[in-house]
């Protein structure tokens, strides 16, 4: 299986930063990533898909990059509404992996 | 509205089997699949695999291979998942969610998904 890797596990921000997480792929997964945002309690909501593309209704503050094996999820601006699990997902194989997930907590 | 609706709590025994159901609303069902991804407390995201409405194709995660299966009714618009031979580190919430055939973001093996159910939570304890 292909494996994702996330970076930082934990991230302590304030309203207002720019944030950025990584995610690894274990081998080039094209451009086939997608990254989710969870909060307690709740199911995941997708943020983008195919690395870059925003999902209708999701803030223009996220925004995804990358190909290959590396990828970024930036947040321009945090809002209090973003403090949240973050999970990245590769669906280039048949066998879909997840990252093991970011939280973005208050600082 | 598209509306994906899980059924409640489970608590099993180990060795035990669970079928949970989704069901789906305000799409046309055969028009795309669902795919069920779990979540053990604390932990992270889980993909189970997928199923077509269309044809009944699936698609398992090798490590669940011959405990789980996904089916489908069309004529009252549900997915299940069942999973046998229940284990304590099956205790999860499991999630559905539709597999956006129609996607223009479909890869060459599969399709992403976008709305999810609000979940289900299997305990297995003796």
């Amino acid at each position: 299986d292909i494996q994702m890797t996330q970076s930082p596990s934990t991230l302590s921000a304030s309203v207002g930063d720019r944030v950025t997480i990584t995610c690894r792929a274990s081998q080039s997964i094209s451009r086939w990533l997608a990254w989710y945002q969870q909060k307690p309690g709740k199911a995941p909501k997708v943020l983008i898909y195919k690395g870059s593309n925003l999902q209708s209704g999701v803030p223009s503050r996220f925004s995804g990059s990358g190909s290959g094996t590396e990828f970024t999820l930036t947040i321009s601006s945090l809002q209090p509404d973003d403090f949240a699990t973050y999970y990245c997902q590769q669906y280039d194989s048949y066998q879909w992996t997840f990252g093991q997930g970011t939280k973005v907590e208050i600082k | 509205q598209v509306q994906l609706v899980q059924s409640g709590a489970e608590v099993k025994k180990p060795g035990a089997s669970v079928k949970v159901s989704c069901k789906a609303s305000g799409y046309t069902f055969s028009n795309y699949g669902i795919s069920w991804v779990r979540q053990a407390p604390g932990q992270g995201l889980e993909w189970m695999g997928w199923i077509s409405v269309h044809n009944g194709n699936t698609n398992y995660a090798q490590r669940l291979q011959g405990r789980v299966t996904m089916t489908t009714d069309t004529s009252t618009t549900t997915a299940y998942m069942e999973l046998r031979s229940l284990r304590s580190d099956d205790t999860a919430v499991y999630y559905c969610a539709r597999v956006d055939f129609l996607s223009r973001y479909c890869s060459d093996t599969s399709c992403p998904v976008d709305y999810w159910g609000q979940g289900a939570l299997v305990t297995v304890s003796s």
